[in-house]
């Protein structure tokens, strides 16, 4: 149950795009189409964003979109604005008896 | 409105028990798993636990097995976590959360649980 690795902090400019990769095994990422994103403002608790790899909740921007390759999940932000700047973590379905294992996080900083 | 609140947090020494509780409005709790994530003090998010809809079925993070157990009362539309033997590494942050195997959501705001002496 190690933790998916991730970027420490990404950065970009308002408008520009970034991509946040979160890179698990063959047990996890590999194996599941189950990976999930959140976005963390500081003292907030978690907002789901991206679900299923690639789906968006109701009321979450379509500039936030989700991929897999292999085991490697993205997490792409498209237009970026000054209210995406948060924390962003991965998750992905971890095999048997439902457990669950969350990403290292990642910084997102805009200019 | 769906509301998902935590309580139950506090400053306990080493080795010392508490019981989280969550209370859960807007959904219909019966028919969801229920986890609960924790994040310590400037660290990432950890999932801890959940329960299936029944009861019937609970799993742990390896590092919470034998130490902590999960439970819900559907009747009360409320989630627990039994918190035995803590450490300080327990501190954190702790969030409930609805599980639906896709992904969490929504998540409460969370209670603060510090372990010291």
């Amino acid at each position: 149950q190690s933790a998916l690795t991730q970027p420490r902090s990404v950065s970009g400019s308002p408008g520009q795009s970034v991509t946040i990769s979160c890179t698990g095994t063959s047990s996890d990422v590999g194996a599941y189409n189950y990976v999930s994103w959140y976005q963390q403002h500081p003292g907030k608790a978690p907002k789901l964003m991206i679900y299923d790899v690639s789906k968006r909740p109701s009321g979450v921007p379509d500039r936030f979109s989700g991929s897999k390759s292999g085991n490697t999940a993205s997490l792409t932000i498209s237009g970026l604005q000054a209210e995406d700047e948060a924390d962003y973590y991965c998750c992905s379905y971890a095999g048997s008896y439902s457990l669950r294992v969350f990403g290292s996080g990642t910084e997102v900083t805009v200019l | 409105e769906v509301q998902l609140v935590e309580s139950g947090g506090g400053l306990v020494q080493p080795g010392g028990s508490l019981r989280l509780s969550c209370a859960v409005s807007g959904f219909t709790f019966s028919s969801y798993w229920m986890s609960w994530v924790r994040q310590a003090p400037g660290k990432g998010l950890e999932w801890v636990a959940n329960i299936k809809q029944d009861g019937g079925v609970k799993n742990y993070v390896d590092s919470v097995k034998g130490r902590f157990t999960i439970s819900r009362d559907n009747a009360k539309n409320s989630l627990y976590l039994q918190m035995n033997s803590l450490r300080a590494e327990d501190t954190a942050m702790y969030y409930c959360a609805k599980d639906q195997f896709a992904g969490f959501d929504p998540w409460g705001q969370g209670t603060l649980v510090t372990v010291s002496s």
